[in-house]
C-alpha cells in the first residue's frame, strides 16, 4: 500500500506571497492532519480534517487554511508568507480520527520563506 | 489539557549497548502514547503505540515501552542499539477522544550512536 504523498518536496517563496501544499493520504484513509516542525518550536498541530470537514484546530493564525477534498486529499494554504512560516510541513493521515488511531506521515515539505 | 516532556534532549549511547529515552505525560482523558522515530530530511515513523491494552507494548526494529500510570510515563528501551537507530525520537500523547489538540508532541530527543 502506498504511503502518504506530499507535492512539492521543497519550495521557496517570497514574504507576501501564497502557498499550497498537497497530500495524499494512504488509500481508505480518510483522517488528514498537518504539523509545522521547526527547530525552535519543535512539532506543532495546524489542523485536522475528516470526512471534507475540519475537526480539530491548533493556535495558529488565520492565514492557515486547509480543506479535504472527497477523496480525502488534502491542501494547506498560507497567506501572505512571513520569514516564520519557514518549517518543514508534515501531514499524516489515519484510518479514522480518534486519539488511539495511529497516524501516518508523510516525507514533509520544505518551506523556505524569504 | 495535554502535555508531553521528554526528559533528555540528547543522548549518546554505544554501539551494541542498551538505550533509554525517557517520557512523561500528563493527560486529562485516559490517553493514548506513541513513539515515532525521524530520520535526517525524512518524515516521522511509527515505532509503537499504546491504547489501553496491555502496559508493555513492543515495536519495530526491537524497541519497547512499558506505559507506568502511576509514574505517568511512558519510556522507549531497546537493548541493544545498532548505528541506523541513530535519529530524532518523538514521545506523543493523545487523548481517547483525540482531542482539539490533535496529538501532542513532545520536543524530541536526539539519538548519538557511538561506534
Amino acid at each position: 500500500k502506498a504511503g502518504v504523498t506530499q507535492t512539492p518536496r521543497y519550495l521557496i517563496k517570497t514574504r507576501g506571497q501564497q502557498v499550497t501544499l498537497s497530500c495524499s493520504p494512504i488509500s481508505g484513509h480518510r483522517s488528514v492532519s498537518w504539523y509545522q516542525q521547526t527547530p525552535g518550536q519543535g512539532l506543532q498541530f495546524l489542523f485536522e480534517y475528516f470526512s471534507e470537514t475540519q475537526r480539530n484546530k491548533g493556535n495558529f493564525p488565520g492565514r492557515f487554511s486547509g480543506r479535504q477534498f472527497s477523496n480525502s486529499r488534502s491542501e494547506m494554504n498560507v497567506s501572505t508568507l512571513e520569514l516564520g512560516d519557514s518549517a518543514l510541513y508534515l501531514c499524516a493521515s489515519r484510518y479514522l480520527a480518534g486519539g488511539s488511531y495511529e497516524q501516518y506521515f508523510g516525507p514533509g515539505t520544505r518551506l523556505t520563506v524569504t | 489539557a495535554q502535555s508531553v516532556t521528554q526528559l533528555d534532549s540528547h543522548v549518546s549511547v554505544s554501539e551494541g549497548t542498551p538505550v533509554l529515552l525517557r517520557c512523561n505525560y500528563s493527560s486529562s482523558y485516559s490517553p493514548s502514547l506513541f513513539w515515532y522515530v525521524q530520520h535526517p530530511n525524512k518524515g516521522l515513523q511509527l515505532l509503537l503505540k499504546y491504547t489501553s491494552a496491555a502496559t508493555l507494548v513492543k515495536g519495530i526494529n526491537g524497541f519497547e515501552a512499558e506505559f507506568k500510570k502511576s509514574e505517568t510515563s511512558f519510556h522507549l528501551t531497546k537493548p541493544s542499539a545498532h548505528m541506523s537507530d541513530a535519529a530524532e525520537y518523538f514521545c506523543v500523547v493523545s487523548s481517547a477522544g483525540g482531542g482539539a489538540d490533535g496529538l501532542t508532541f513532545g520536543k524530541g530527543t536526539h539519538l548519538i550512536i557511538q561506534p
